[in-house]
């Protein structure tokens, strides 16, 4: 079953604008990781960030971590046409042996 | 991160009829994973491939119907056995990363199944 939900499940922004993606989850986890997905392709590996840590920072990409509230976001500053893709964040605990947890995904849509 | 390439990358098929797809790695790796993204879907695990051990599958996934094998540290082939359209989905695979990047996944760029 699926750990983590995500808000939104679609969302259709202008370039230049922000974007925010919400995940929640409901489990004791190790770290957690975002990935972009265009087109049903593969899966591109963007951020990860470990439970003992609060935010961190990849070119235009913030993500946040509340392990209070078992919530991650990922802001996309600035967007492009070519960050349109689907965004999943996934879970990863030790106990779990390696194996990720997937949310639903939120389709961004950049209009140019 | 591992350079993962998968192959076929697309088929269509017909019911009754299984598939073989393989994931090529082009590093050694202990954990490697299967998922299937069923149309419009997110991702779920299939199996964890090990080297030189038997693949633990998850619930509702069995052996017989998606038998995995995982010869090397460097190569796995899942097949999709009596395929249905039930069947038509991505499938793929991951590696787990190693040292620094533990837990870090790298996925190939999958394989897109359509059963008729």
């Amino acid at each position: 079953s699926q750990q983590g939900e995500e808000d939104p499940q679609a969302l259709s922004i202008q370039e230049g604008e922000n974007a925010t993606m919400n995940c929640s989850y409901k489990t004791s986890i190790n770290n957690l990781q975002w990935y972009r997905q265009n087109s049903g392709r593969g899966l591109v590996h963007l951020i990860l960030i470990r439970s003992n840590e609060r935010e961190k920072h990849s070119g235009r990409l913030r993500v946040t971590l509340d392990t209070s509230k078992k919530s991650s976001s990922l802001l996309i500053t600035a967007s492009r046409a070519a960050d349109t893709a689907s965004y999943f964040c996934a879970t990863g605990s030790y106990n779990q042996g390696g194996k990720l947890i997937f949310g639903q995904g939120t389709e961004l849509s950049v209009k140019p | 991160s591992a350079v993962i390439s998968q192959k076929p990358s697309r088929d269509i098929c017909q019911r009754g009829t299984s598939l073989t797809i393989q994931c090529q790695v082009d590093s050694q790796v202990t954990m490697m994973f299967w998922y299937r993204q069923q149309p419009g879907q997110s991702l779920t695990l299939i199996a964890t491939a090990n080297q030189g051990s038997e693949a633990t599958y998850e619930s509702g996934f069995v052996i017989d119907k998606f038998p995995i094998s995982r010869p090397n540290l460097t190569f796995s082939t899942l097949t999709v056995s009596n395929m249905s359209p039930e069947d038509s989905s991505i499938y793929l695979c991951s590696v787990g990363g190693q040292g620094a990047y533990y837990n870090e996944q790298f996925f190939g760029p999958g394989t897109r199944l359509t059963v008729l």
